[in-house]
């Protein structure tokens, strides 16, 4: 079946810095990918939607200067916290749309511990 | 815009009971369903989807969900529940004609009791 990794599963870092979440999609090519937030025991949160070679598209409320997207390429997009906070801290997972199909694959998401 | 509700917080069963998460979606036009769960610290795992056809679906470890377009309702329902069935299970729905975008349930915490 088709695979999404996600890398770092776990990533604690001090306030002010910038971490990146890389979502890659191993063995399929994915035209669009999805970055969701999620808090403790709620739902997924959309936070913008990424297709190759062209700029995200943020959902309200989230600032697109805050959490940078690229997708280079038809199976990597990166999700950047630039100066992290702690209210950054949360789970963050992507998904990707395989090309032709449509279908949807979940990663297995990265912990963002922001001290 | 499409959307779901889940109205149970916490679904309680026993464990070989049967087990049923309730689901109701809103959308425009015909829908996509999709059940998700997910395990702590974990991503979502895939159970099932209803795209067309026969209205109850069959999924992954002994799941199924019956489409009812009258009662705009996806549940989802196991005969018999197991410890391990105990996570967070998320339903979604998207637009048949659109973007890829699901629009996800709140989640249900099912707790399965030996």
């Amino acid at each position: 079946g088709a695979v999404v990794s996600q890398h770092p599963s776990w990533v604690i870092c001090k306030s002010g810095t910038s971490v990146k979440i890389e979502c890659r999609s191993l063995d399929f090519q994915a035209t669009t990918m999805f970055w969701y937030r999620q808090f403790p025991k709620q739902s997924l949160m959309l936070m913008a939607t990424s297709n190759e070679g062209s700029k995200a598209t943020y959902e309200q409320g989230v600032e697109k200067d805050k959490f940078l997207i690229n997708h280079a390429s038809l199976t990597l997009s990166t999700l950047t916290v630039t100066s992290a906070h702690p209210e950054d801290s949360s789970f963050y997972i992507c998904s990707a749309s395989k090309l032709n199909t449509g279908e949807l694959f979940f990663g297995e998401g990265s912990r963002l511990t922001v001290l | 815009a499409q959307s779901v509700a889940q109205p149970e917080d916490q679904v309680n069963v026993a464990e070989g009971n049967p087990l049923t998460v309730k689901c109701t979606y809103s959308v425009s036009g015909n829908p996509y369903l999709f059940w998700y769960v997910q395990y702590p610290n974990r991503g979502l795992q895939f159970l099932l989807k209803y795209i067309t056809g026969d209205n109850l679906v069959k999924g992954s470890y002994g799941f199924e969900a019956e489409f009812n377009k009258s009662q705009t309702s996806f549940h989802l329902k196991k005969p018999s529940a197991l410890v391990s069935d105990s996570a967070l299970y998320f339903c979604a729905v998207r637009a048949v004609y659109g973007n890829n975008r699901l629009a996800f349930g709140k989640g249900n915490q099912v707790v399965v009791i030996p």
